[in-house]
C-alpha cells in the first residue's frame, strides 16, 4: 500500500464548476501538506501548503486537512480552462524542531480538464 | 518561473552511458532536492543537499550520485544508464534544511535508448 493515495482521474468538468481533489495517507507522521499543479512537460508549481487541520483559502483555492481521518482536499471554485493540469498532493513529516523534513511524498496526481 | 534553473532540458543517450544534470537553486535557497518522475512511479524523492552537505536520501540507485558545490548549484550524475532510467528529473530548492515549501525547476527529460 502506498503511503499517499490519490485518485488519478481523469476528471473532466465544465467551466465554472467547483472541483474537489482528494488524497488519503497512512503515515501519521505526515504533518505538512502541500498541493502542486503541474502542466504538461513542466515542473510542479506550488499552490498551497499548510501545517494544521482545517481550511486554508487563497483566492479560488481552498485546502482542507483532516488529520483524524488522514484525508486532505483541494477545492477549486469557478474553475477555468487554464486550471486544466495535473494536481499533485504532497506531504512530509516534521522534525524535532517543528519544521518540515525536506523529503516530500507525493500522490500519483489527478488529471483535471476544465472544458469551456 | 520558480527561479530554479535546470540544464539541459532534454537529454538523449544510450544504455551504459553516463550523464550529468545540473541545477541552480533560487537565489538565497540553501537546500537542493532531486526528484525523479516516471509514469509508473510518479514523483520520487532521490536526495537532498543543504549548504553543500547531504541531508537526506531517498530511493536513489547506487549508479546515481549527486553533489552540491560551494556556489550552491547541484549536479546529479547518472551512470551505467538503463532503459528504465528514462524519466523527468526535477530539482527543487528551499531556504531551510527543513524544506518548507520546495519550489521546483522545469526538469530535465532523459531518454535512454
Amino acid at each position: 500500500q502506498k503511503e499517499v493515495e490519490q485518485d488519478p482521474g481523469p476528471l473532466s468538468v465544465p467551466e465554472g464548476a467547483i472541483v474537489s481533489l482528494n488524497c488519503t495517507y497512512s503515515n501519521s507522521a505526515f504533518q505538512y501538506f502541500m498541493w502542486y499543479r503541474q502542466y504538461s512537460r513542466k515542473g510542479p508549481e506550488l499552490l498551497m501548503y499548510t501545517y494544521s487541520s482545517g481550511n486554508k483559502e487563497d483566492g479560488r483555492f481552498t485546502a482542507q486537512v483532516d488529520k483524524s481521518s488522514k484525508y486532505i482536499s483541494l477545492f477549486i471554485r469557478d474553475s477555468q480552462p487554464s486550471d486544466s493540469a495535473t494536481y499533485l498532493c504532497a506531504m512530509s513529516a516534521l522534525n524535532a524542531g517543528g519544521t518540515s523534513y525536506g523529503k516530500l511524498t507525493f500522490g500519483q496526481g489527478t488529471i483535471l480538464t476544465v472544458h469551456p | 518561473d520558480s527561479g530554479v534553473t535546470q540544464t539541459p532540458k532534454h537529454l538523449i543517450t544510450a544504455t551504459g552511458q553516463r550523464v550529468t544534470l545540473r541545477c541552480s537553486p533560487r537565489s538565497g535557497d540553501l537546500s537542493v532536492y532531486w526528484y525523479q518522475q516516471s509514469l509508473d512511479q510518479g514523483l520520487q524523492f532521490l536526495i537532498q543537499y543543504y549548504n553543500g552537505e547531504e541531508r537526506a536520501k531517498g530511493n536513489i540507485l547506487e549508479r546515481f550520485s549527486a553533489q552540491q558545490f560551494p556556489d550552491l548549484h547541484s549536479e546529479l550524475n547518472l551512470s551505467s544508464l538503463e532503459l528504465g532510467d528514462s524519466a523527468l528529473y526535477f530539482c527543487a530548492s528551499s531556504f531551510s534544511p527543513g524544506g518548507g515549501d520546495p519550489h521546483f525547476g522545469p526538469g530535465t527529460r532523459l531518454t535512454v535508448t
